[in-house]
């Protein structure tokens, strides 16, 4: 059972477009969303994160979207360039349990077309 | 500043071998753990650690044991490598302090693995 979901698979966008992926969550418990970059060859980095107390956050021309209710959140690529084609992942975890999981999404392959 | 260091990065096993999957961090860290990374099928939890001494089992651990008997290292074994078992291994870690219980993992450069 897959607890984080993440679509598309794949995505092209052209250079100066908006980059969308979206995820999706079961468990009410998570309450810690990041995002993930991982260029090839390259492990994962932390891109940007969300606690569900706030429905946005943006930093630079990465925003996060979160929506409680529907427990979906989504991150927007503004302006989107060549340099961020690169594989997005999602992720989820309890922030304060002591024995926590990170759990990721299946992730986003993105190529920027110039 | 190293970081979180993997070793071997690449390794090609025959059905049956064993070997293990280094993985060291100079940060600190208190929290270790090891993922596997499939096409399609996103990063996927084998073991954490959430200190020297305490291990726990992931989303898909069979197959793989783990141990932490310093807080700078976290080797995972593979005691009888099969096709299945070939996949991208990450090492990642982060610090466990009550106030940011849950932030940033910092990921090794990952070793790849092939079993024949």
């Amino acid at each position: 059972q897959q607890q984080v979901k993440q679509s598309p698979q794949s995505l092209i966008v052209q250079k100066g477009g908006i980059s969308i992926i979206n995820c999706a969550y079961e468990n009410t418990a998570f309450d810690y969303f990041p995002w993930y970059q991982q260029f090839p060859g390259k492990g994962p980095a932390l891109l940007i994160a969300i606690r569900p107390d706030v429905s946005e956050k943006k930093e630079g021309r990465f925003t996060i979207s979160f929506n409680k209710s529907a427990k979906q959140f989504s991150l927007h690529i503004m302006d989107s360039q060549p340099g961020d084609s690169a594989t997005y992942f999602c992720a989820a975890s309890e922030r304060y349990s002591s024995a926590s999981k990170i759990i990721f999404g299946s992730g986003t392959r993105l190529s920027i077309r110039p | 500043n190293a970081g979180v260091t993997q070793t071997p990065k690449f390794q090609v096993l025959k059905t049956g071998q064993s070997m293990t999957l280094q993985c060291a961090q100079d940060m600190n860290h208190e929290y270790m753990s090891w993922y596997r990374q499939d096409p399609g099928m996103g990063l996927r939890l084998i073991h954490y650690s959430v200190g020297a001494g305490i291990t726990d089992q992931g989303e898909v651990p069979n197959g793989y044991n783990v141990s932490r008997s310093t807080t700078e290292d976290f080797p995972l074994r593979l005691l009888s490598a099969a096709p299945s078992q070939t996949s991208v291994y990450f090492c990642a870690s982060r610090p466990r302090t009550a106030a940011v219980a849950n932030e940033k993992l910092f990921f090794g450069s990952g070793t790849q693995l092939s079993v024949l």
